[in-house]
């Protein structure tokens, strides 16, 4: 079954970091883009990160995130990361994995992040 | 950057009655390969989101096909020929030309 499993979701105050972990299984994960993207309370979805297949030989991060969020894979583990530093409050929401097909096909259940004082 | 905007935002609907949501792209998303560069999706209640469209007119794996994806360039629809229940929840144009965008979200509700 193709599946691709969140976790490192949490609370933590503004300025602090946190390591989102995706993993998937069922499928040639070092084949395909992978991407982030959240929704937070009350707002719709937000696209925040893509890394390519194969090498990561592109990287993209939404404007919101850039500078304060890196993504990576390794490949060996089937695994996908959003190493999220100086968070603020307006980045708590749920983060969802998704391969890209095209079209984002398959999406995790999520973790939730939530930044507060 | 590239804006969608879809229309409209909240959209009650009477089951088996059809539904057509609007999504304009700030920018053309037709490239000279033929295909236009945005997907919709539905996030229903409590759910991930799924994808329903890709490349603007092609329906996803297990979609039914009261689902249909049209429009080219800036201005897109996404319709369902026949409401059902299980429809509601916020569906999203997305473009993909460059890095990705969402649109706002169009709320279907059953009357």
């Amino acid at each position: 079954e193709v599946q691709l499993v969140e976790s490192g979701g949490g609370l933590v105050k503004p300025g602090e970091s946190l390591r989102l972990s995706c993993i998937a299984s069922g499928f040639t994960f070092s084949s395909f883009a992978m991407n982030w993207v959240r929704k937070a309370p009350g707002k719709g979805l937000e696209w925040v990160s893509c890394i390519s297949g194969t090498s990561a030989s592109y990287i993209y991060y939404a404007d919101s995130v850039k500078g304060r969020f890196t993504i990576s894979r390794d490949d060996a583990r089937n695994s996908l990361y959003l190493q999220m530093d100086s968070l603020r409050v307006e980045d708590t929401a749920v983060y969802y994995c998704a391969r890209l097909m095209p079209g984002m096909d398959v999406w995790g259940q999520g973790t939730t992040v939530t930044v507060s004082s | 950057d590239i804006v969608m905007t879809q229309s409209p935002l909240f959209l009650p609907v009477t089951p088996g009655e059809p539904a057509s949501i609007s999504c304009r792209s700030s920018q053309s998303l037709l490239l000279s390969d033929g295909y236009n560069y945005m997907d919709w999706y539905l996030q229903k209640p409590g759910q991930s989101p799924q994808l329903l469209i890709y490349l603007g007119s092609n329906r996803a794996s297990g979609v039914p096909d009261r689902f249909s994806g049209s429009g080219s360039g800036t201005d897109f629809t996404l319709k369902i020929s026949r409401v059902e229940a299980d429809d509601v929840g916020v569906y999203y144009c997305m473009q993909t030309l460059q890095r990705y965008a969402f649109g706002q979200g169009t709320k279907l509700e059953i009357k």
